[in-house]
């Protein structure tokens, strides 16, 4: 199993442009997430999916948009990037159930310049 | 809105020193508990997890934690580091069961010199 995947692993944009970041995990997990890590804070949660076809925000989410593209595939799209959105981004799936233990990728660095 | 604190930022110890990192969380009810382990250019990995039962927590690589409810704590120890526990460390708190709402601490940054 690759278990989750992300890609790609680095991206530079210039502000305004956008891009979407690739997530799919091969573990038949429900639930997809996405965070972003900036230094000091910790990981704070874009968007989740808790199963197929549902998509909620977390505490993160404006600037950003998801789209749950199956079971395996979770994506997030930035419309039009800004420099505060400079940051690595980790994508991360769980079963149901307890007890919420989340599998991480391993990450995308994004520098908006 | 709840919160979880890890207070050391930046940790520096020698190899076979004792470890104890802290994580306080700040609510009352239903908590489930984790930390995870982020080594320098890799993902999260889960170090150890508390959901009921035993408060004392036994993860892998020698680590543990221990869920003290009275004090709100789920600090992380570790007996004797290595140097290949340099890494940064992240505590993080389901509450009251939202199983979708995994909330992080900021991070500790623990250099383990040799």
């Amino acid at each position: 199993n690759a278990g989750v995947t992300q890609t790609p692993k680095f991206q530079v944009l210039k502000t305004g442009q956008s891009m979407t970041l690739q997530c799919a995990q091969d573990m038949n997990h429900n639930s997809m997430y996405w965070y972003r890590q900036d230094p000091g804070m910790g990981l704070r949660l874009i968007y989740y999916s808790a199963s197929e076809g549902t998509t909620d925000k977390g505490e993160v989410p404006n600037g950003y948009n998801v789209s749950r593209l199956n079971k395996r595939e979770f994506s997030l799209r930035l419309e039009s990037a800004a420099p505060s959105q400079t940051s690595v981004y980790f994508c991360a799936s769980r079963l149901a159930g307890v007890p919420y233990e989340q599998y991480f990728g391993p990450g995308t660095r994004l520098t908006v310049t | 809105a709840q919160s979880v604190s890890q207070h050391n930022h930046h940790v520096i110890l020698s190899e076979a020193a004792s470890l104890e990192l802290g994580c306080n969380y700040s609510y009352g009810g239903t908590v489930n508990l984790f930390w995870y382990v982020q080594y320098p250019g890799q993902h999260l990995q889960l170090l150890l997890k508390y959901f009921s039962g035993d408060p004392l927590v036994k993860g892998i690589k020698g680590f543990e934690a221990e869920f003290i409810k009275s004090k709100f704590s789920f600090n992380l120890r570790k007996p004797s580091v290595q140097w290949s526990d340099t890494a940064e460390y992240f505590c993080a708190v389901v509450f009251n069961n939202a199983g979708n709402m995994l909330t992080f601490g900021g991070g500790t940054r623990l250099m383990v010199k040799p």
